[in-house]
């Protein structure tokens, strides 16, 4: 079946810091990748997505290639704001029979003024 | 300002009693989602409806009873609930449920706390 694995939490960063999260993933079909983030207290929001291979989705800074050859859809920002501190979630949703969003374990991010 | 709407965003409720959560989305979508969000678990799809018809029931348990009267309404009827069912509940939609690369769209979410 389908899965996401994400790297494990927390992260914390000082401002201005280069932020990379690790997602790779396993599918049987041919998936949609997206990143969500969920900022305290609130739902989710998409952050970006990419639905082919070499695509790359990027959105208020962040950006992440969907790589094929490594299964991996890795999250990255240049330079995080205090404001980025939220969990992020990577996601899956195949193209097979598994029309459902699967899900990451979530990557908790602390930035430090 | 999100397109899917959830209402209450904060609900307690003794584990005698019924209530409901509401959903509604302003997308113009035909898929309609309830996941839920528990501390330290991962992410747990509920329920599915494609055109208001259910689609997917993960092996939720009957205490959960959801209801999607148009593509636009969606609602979770809550009844002798158990404390370990205190989560958030995350109503979604999509365009439509076949298509991979359509982006699930979440709610704020509903805070449940059963006493």
């Amino acid at each position: 079946g389908d899965s996401v694995t994400q790297m494990e939490g927390p992260v914390t960063l000082s401002e201005e810091a280069f932020l990379t999260i690790n997602c790779t993933y396993t599918a049987t079909g041919y998936p949609s990748l997206f990143w969500y983030v969920q900022y305290p207290g609130e739902g989710l929001q998409l952050l970006l997505k990419a639905t082919k291979a070499d695509d790359k989705g990027s959105n208020k800074g962040f950006e992440a290639t969907y790589r094929k050859e490594t299964t991996s859809f890795h999250l990255e920002k240049g330079s995080v704001q205090v404001s980025d501190s939220a969990v992020y979630f990577c996601a899956l949703r195949d193209s097979g029979s598994a029309r459902q969003l699967t899900f990451g374990s979530g990557t908790q991010l602390t930035v430090l003024p | 300002e999100t397109g899917v709407t959830q209402t209450p965003r904060h609900l307690v409720m003794g584990m005698t009693n019924k209530k409901s959560l509401k959903c509604e989305q302003h997308l113009g979508h035909n898929a309609m989602y309830w996941y839920k969000q528990s501390a330290k678990k991962p992410l747990e799809l509920m329920f599915v409806y494609s055109l208001e018809e259910r689609v997917e029931n993960n092996s939720v348990p009957s205490r959960f009873s959801p209801e999607c009267p148009n593509s636009s309404h969606l609602f979770l009827h809550l009844h002798t609930l158990q404390p370990e069912d205190s989560a958030l509940y995350l109503c979604a939609s999509s365009q439509d449920y076949g298509y991979g690369g359509n982006t699930i769209y979440f709610g704020e979410g509903s805070w449940l706390t059963v006493v």
